[in-house]
């Protein structure tokens, strides 16, 4: 498969465990968040996203936390399946006059063990 | 299957040389976006476009260049390649012009550089 960085935080769970990947973001301005999976070989894949108005929000099996005064988000997986093995990347969007643009964490390498 | 397709999957070629790499975005989508993932550097925003103009640029190096051609395909051109352009490069369409639409990303094209 693809590897997509020599020094990936890992993280291990088993199979039904609940999931807490962590992202620290840089730019207090940023106003959009969005958690991305990438599994071996594929593009990422959007998970759920989170503006800059709120702390938390839901999805199917997810929740994004969003702790905008030390600058944190994290992504929850409940009932973690071997389907969500992948690396994990949490996105913010920092705003330009004509566009957006995405600055992307190191990612994190979720591992599930049946 | 996100509806993006990138073109060549995989392509192997010799420093100064010059490639083009071609995305075709979801049926709909007005906007292209191109990023970069490394070994070192992690997935990296290059280049917007939006319905044949560039809306918003990142880490994109003066020997890179894009277009979106009214067929709304895109193609990203890096010349005088160098040994550190080895990447997997993703493309990435969404409606609007602002990554608050979900973007779907391609599967990507890998580029060594030999």
């Amino acid at each position: 498969g693809e590897s997509v960085g020599l020094h990936l935080p890992t993280l291990s769970v088993q199979e039904g465990d609940n999931s807490i990947i962590n992202c620290a973001y840089s730019n207090s301005a940023s106003d959009y968040f969005i958690w991305y999976k990438q599994e071996s070989g594929k593009g990422p894949q959007f998970i759920i996203d989170i503006r800059s108005n709120m702390d938390k929000r839901q999805g199917q099996r997810v929740t994004v936390l969003l702790n905008k005064t030390v600058k944190h988000l994290s992504l929850q997986i409940a009932a973690t399946q071997p389907g969500d093995s992948a690396v994990y990347f949490c996105a913010e969007n920092e705003e330009e006059t004509s566009g957006s643009r995405l600055t992307f964490g190191e990612g994190t390498q979720l591992t599930v063990n049946p | 299957d996100s509806g993006v397709t990138q073109t060549p999957k995989h392509l192997i070629t010799a420093t100064g040389q010059r490639v083009t790499l071609r995305c075709s975005p979801r049926s709909g989508d007005l906007s292209v976006y191109w990023y970069q993932q490394s070994l070192d550097q992690g997935l990296q925003f290059l280049i917007q476009y939006y319905n044949g103009e560039e809306r918003a640029k990142g880490n994109i190096l003066e020997r890179f260049s894009a277009q979106q051609f009214p067929d709304l395909h895109s193609e990203l051109n890096l010349s005088s390649l160098e040994l550190g352009d080895s990447a997997l490069y993703f493309c990435a369409s969404n409606k609007g012009g602002r990554v608050y639409n979900e973007q779907f990303f391609g599967p990507g094209t890998r580029l060594t550089v030999l």
